[in-house]
């Protein structure tokens, strides 16, 4: 079965300092991975994925995360926090073989000014 | 650009009440979802479709649930007799290439069961 656990429901984060946001996996089969973004009142936007390849993959807004298989993680960093960060985060997993994501239950992210 | 849009984007109901929630996909897309979040819980899956049928369901989703696109533009999810828990945000979505390509999210669904 598949799964996706995000540690930290809140974050905060002065504006300029770095963010992390965790996410680890549980996945029966390679998965790909995923980071998507939901602002007040907005759907969810892709942030960035791996799907094969290249570990680091980068994304838009500055955003990268990182799929690290043997600590069965893909930790979203960006590496200096703007006020329009501020958003719902979620990483979610979807096994190679299937169609169906798995999404973790979310970060929300405040950015300090 | 082109977006997934939703409608309606709250809807109050009464229990056992029939609700249908529209979403007109981006139009060269050919899969099909929805998701639903109920408030303070994660995003869960529900159903996927793909070349008129149903390809993967939850087991969330039940014979109280339903998904239809009559008229190949709209993508619509019922629930017949509608229940407290249903109360959520319903996020329909659609991706031209499946689970290697991106899915594209409409702005949601609330539904509210009283």
């Amino acid at each position: 079965a598949q799964s996706v656990t995000q540690l930290g429901s809140h974050v905060s984060v002065s504006e300029g300092a770095l963010v992390l946001l965790r996410c680890n996996y549980s996945s029966s089969v390679p998965p790909y991975l995923f980071w998507y973004v939901q602002y007040p009142n907005q759907g969810l936007q892709l942030l960035l994925k791996y799907t094969t390849g290249a570990t680091l993959v980068k994304g838009i807004n500055g955003f990268e995360a990182e799929f690290k298989k043997s600590e069965t993680s893909f930790h979203l960093t960006k590496p200096s926090a703007h006020m329009s960060d501020a958003a719902e985060y979620f990483c979610a997993v979807i096994k190679n073989t299937g169609n169906q994501f798995y999404f973790g239950t979310g970060t929300s992210l405040t950015v300090i000014p | 650009e082109p977006e997934v849009t939703q409608t309606p984007s709250h809807q109050v109901t009464q229990m056992g009440q029939e609700v249908i929630l529209r979403c007109v996909p981006i139009s060269n897309h050919l899969y099909f979802y929805w998701y639903r979040q109920i408030l303070g819980q994660k995003v869960e899956f529900l159903v996927s479709f793909y070349n008129n049928e149903i390809s993967e369901k939850s087991e969330i989703f039940d014979d109280q649930f339903s998904v239809e696109r009559p008229d190949g533009s709209n993508f619509t999810l019922k629930i017949r007799s509608t229940k407290l828990e249903d109360s959520a945000m319903y996020f329909c979505a659609s991706s031209r290439t499946g689970h290697t390509g991106e899915l594209f999210f409409g702005e949601g669904s609330r539904l509210t069961v009283l």
